[in-house]
């Protein structure tokens, strides 16, 4: 286990409505980045948050929105949800942006949506 | 733009076989990383290894090793005498050096190790 948490574990919702993923980081770490892993592909980078701020950005829509708080858990929110939003959500933490520091991924939220 | 290729979709062996898997990566950047990551069927990913890209020392850690050659962007992994518990879809994945600790995955490839 890697100390990083997510809620929910599965998740089915309807196309137009809107979600919101949590991700609680392991103790200390400071840096949260989120992931999109639809079925039988790679994870796709989507954004990276850094002392609450905003530290980098994939190429998905503004639809797909974060947050990350004092205590550094973050947030994923996704507006006006597609079909094509079906997938597994990972978050992963580390300590700082360091590329030495290891991220640690969390098991993953899988989103459904019909 | 960087890009990561795993060609091997799927491999099936039979427990005790060496494999090697994959990866051919493509980027500008002179300075950069490559991972490789386990993901059991659970989904959570489990870090294996990180190389920089100044840093060409194939690696053994146990029954896993990696071939890391710049000469032709790749960053081969290899296990020995596999065993069932290795069954899992593994990625390779690149990330500049600088800015965000943004991963490009390449699109994995699952194992399966038969008893």
């Amino acid at each position: 286990e890697t100390g990083v948490t997510q809620s929910p574990t599965h998740l089915i919702k309807t196309r137009g409505q809107q979600v919101t993923l949590r991700c609680s980081s392991q103790s200390g770490h400071n840096t949260v980045s989120w992931y999109q892993q639809a079925l039988g592909q790679g994870p796709q980078f989507i954004f990276q948050y850094y002392r609450e701020e905003e530290n980098g950005r994939g190429n998905f829509p503004p639809r797909f929105s974060g947050l990350q708080f004092p205590n550094y858990s973050s947030e994923l929110n996704v507006n006006a949800l597609e079909l094509d939003d079906s997938a597994l959500y990972l978050c992963a933490s580390s300590l700082e942006t360091n590329r030495d520091n290891e991220q640690f991924f969390g098991p993953g939220t899988r989103l459904t949506v019909l | 733009a960087q890009k990561v290729t795993q060609a091997q979709t799927e491999i099936s062996v039979v427990e005790k076989e060496d494999v090697t898997l994959d990866c051919v990566y493509e980027t500008r950047d002179t300075t950069y990383y490559l991972f490789w990551y386990k993901q059991p069927p659970s989904g959570e990913l489990v870090f294996l290894i990180r190389r920089n890209s100044f840093d060409e020392q194939n690696e053994i850690s146990g029954r896993y090793s990696w071939n890391f050659q710049k000469s032709t962007s790749s960053f081969n992994f290899t296990i020995t005498a596999s065993q069932v518990v290795d069954s899992a879809v593994y990625f390779c994945a690149l990330s500049e050096a600088w800015g965000a600790q943004k991963l490009v995955f390449g699109q994995g490839t699952r194992l399966t190790i038969n008893p």
